[in-house]
């Protein structure tokens, strides 16, 4: 299994540019999520999904869109890009219980927003 | 939010000493779980400890949870250069599960 996988691992975007990133898992897992890390902030939970179809907001929703169209995708989407989304971007996984899961992690994706 | 709170903020020691991490949290917890993080990488589980619970071993690693003042301790034994990471507690529960911003651990050889 490849666990989780992220692309691209790195990014730089100018002001207002929009991007994607990928998010997939091969554990059959019906939750997952987005998290943000800047230095001194720790992790912050942007969006998580329950399961295919569903959605919901996390600490720091503002800027990013979801979807979840299949169990193994959940794609993060910046519609346009500013600055302070520059940080390291974290998608994770876990199985039905979800929060209160072990969380899979996958290698990050490093965004640089200029 | 239930965010745990890390303590200390980081902590050096040498190889063959213990290191103990704190964790502190606000609200009602189903379990309390531990990470790692080395430099650059995405976080690794470590253990988790359910709220029924006190005490729990994986290891070298020792996890206390005291629910009645909302507490967990991560105790690395014989710590190692390897250990060199970042620690994250996160405590959950149904609503969501919310990490701090860690322990930075340096295991000088």
């Amino acid at each position: 299994n490849a666990g989780v996988t992220q692309t691209p691992k790195f990014q730089v975007l100018k002001t207002g540019q929009s991007m994607t990133l990928q998010c997939a898992q091969d554990m059959n897992h019906e939750y997952m999520s987005w998290y943000r890390q800047d230095p001194g902030m720790g992790l912050r939970l942007i969006h998580y999904s329950v399961g295919a179809g569903i959605t919901d907001q996390g600490e720091v929703p503002n800027g990013y869109n979801v979807s979840r169209s299949t169990t193994e995708d959940f794609p993060l989407r910046l519609l346009s890009a500013a600055p302070s989304q520059t940080s390291v971007y974290f998608c994770a996984s876990a199985s039905a219980r979800g929060h209160t899961d072990t969380q899979y992690f996958g290698p990050g994706t490093r965004l640089t927003v200029l | 939010s239930q965010q745990g709170e890390e303590d200390p903020q980081a902590l050096s020691i040498q190889e063959g000493e213990n290191a103990t991490m704190n964790c502190s949290y606000k609200t009602s917890i189903n379990n309390l779980q531990w990470y790692r993080q080395n430099s650059g990488r995405g976080l690794v589980h470590l253990i988790l400890i359910r709220s029924n619970e006190r005490e729990k071993h994986s290891g070298r690693l020792r996890v206390t949870l005291d629910t009645s003042k909302k507490s967990s301790s991560l105790l690395i034994t014989a710590s190692r250069a390897a250990d060199t990471a970042s620690y994250f507690c996160a405590p959950g529960n149904t609503d969501k599960l919310i990490f701090g911003t860690g322990t930075r651990l340096q295991v000088f050889p």
